[in-house]
């Protein structure tokens, strides 16, 4: 069975404060999807990765894909209020369409 | 439409009662997933949709939940005697292939 265990469950910082969130397997997945989802309302997609060793950014937020494919990290930089929310992170495997889920990071920024 | 469109937005249903959730995919967009996400968890996949064909209802809990897509576009998740354990935001996404996807906002049911 293909788990996503990300780490840590809840973050609360202070805006301004750096902060990197983990999400970690012990299988290889195609592909690689974050997402952050705000209360009330569904995820929505803001990276994937593809390429072991790739590194994204997307403004303040940088993601990393390990080099064997199974781990992941999200990185943000100078956090702010606007962050907040539950950060997904989602694996593709072999069936192409069938994601698997990790259980989230809350993330709360403190003005 | 702009986005995935799910109605309603909150459903409250006394147990053993049955409930339609639908979902407004994006217009064109061929693949169609149905996920439950409990609070503080990530979605948990229920079925997907390519086009009107129904290609793997594997995460439907029990068979208490069908879910249609006739015409290929709308779809309904349908959930008979319902039970407290149904309680849960069900989520619609759609795509045009099959890894971006698209989520509406859910609707949350409550069965009490």
């Amino acid at each position: 069975t293909q788990l996503l265990e990300q780490s840590p469950q809840f973050l609360s910082i202070q805006e301004g404060e750096n902060l990197t969130v983990y999400c970690n397997s012990s299988s290889v997945f195609s592909s690689l999807q974050w997402y952050r989802q705000e209360p009330g309302e569904g995820p929505v997609l803001l990276v994937t990765v593809v390429t072991g060793g790739e590194v994204k950014k997307l403004k303040r937020l940088t993601f990393q894909f390990g080099d064997a494919r199974k781990d992941s990290s999200l990185h943000i930089t100078a956090a702010q209020p606007g962050d907040t929310g539950l950060y997904l992170c989602a694996g593709a495997d072999d069936s192409n369409y069938q994601l698997i889920w990790g259980a989230g990071t809350k993330l709360i920024i403190k003005p | 439409g702009a986005g995935v469109s799910q109605s309603p937005r909150y459903k409250v249903a006394k147990r053993g009662q049955d409930v339609a959730l639908r979902c407004d995919p994006i217009s064109g967009h061929v693949s169609l997933f149905w996920y439950q996400q409990a609070l503080g968890q990530g979605p948990e996949f229920l079925t997907y949709f390519q086009n009107e064909a129904q290609l793997d209802k594997s995460g439907l809990p029990s068979d208490r939940f069908f879910a249609e897509r006739p015409e290929g576009s709308v779809s309904t998740l349908k959930i008979q005697r319902t039970q407290q354990e149904d309680s849960a935001v069900y989520l619609c996404a759609s795509s045009l292939g099959t890894v971006k996807l698209f989520f509406g906002s859910g609707t949350q049911l409550s069965v009490l």
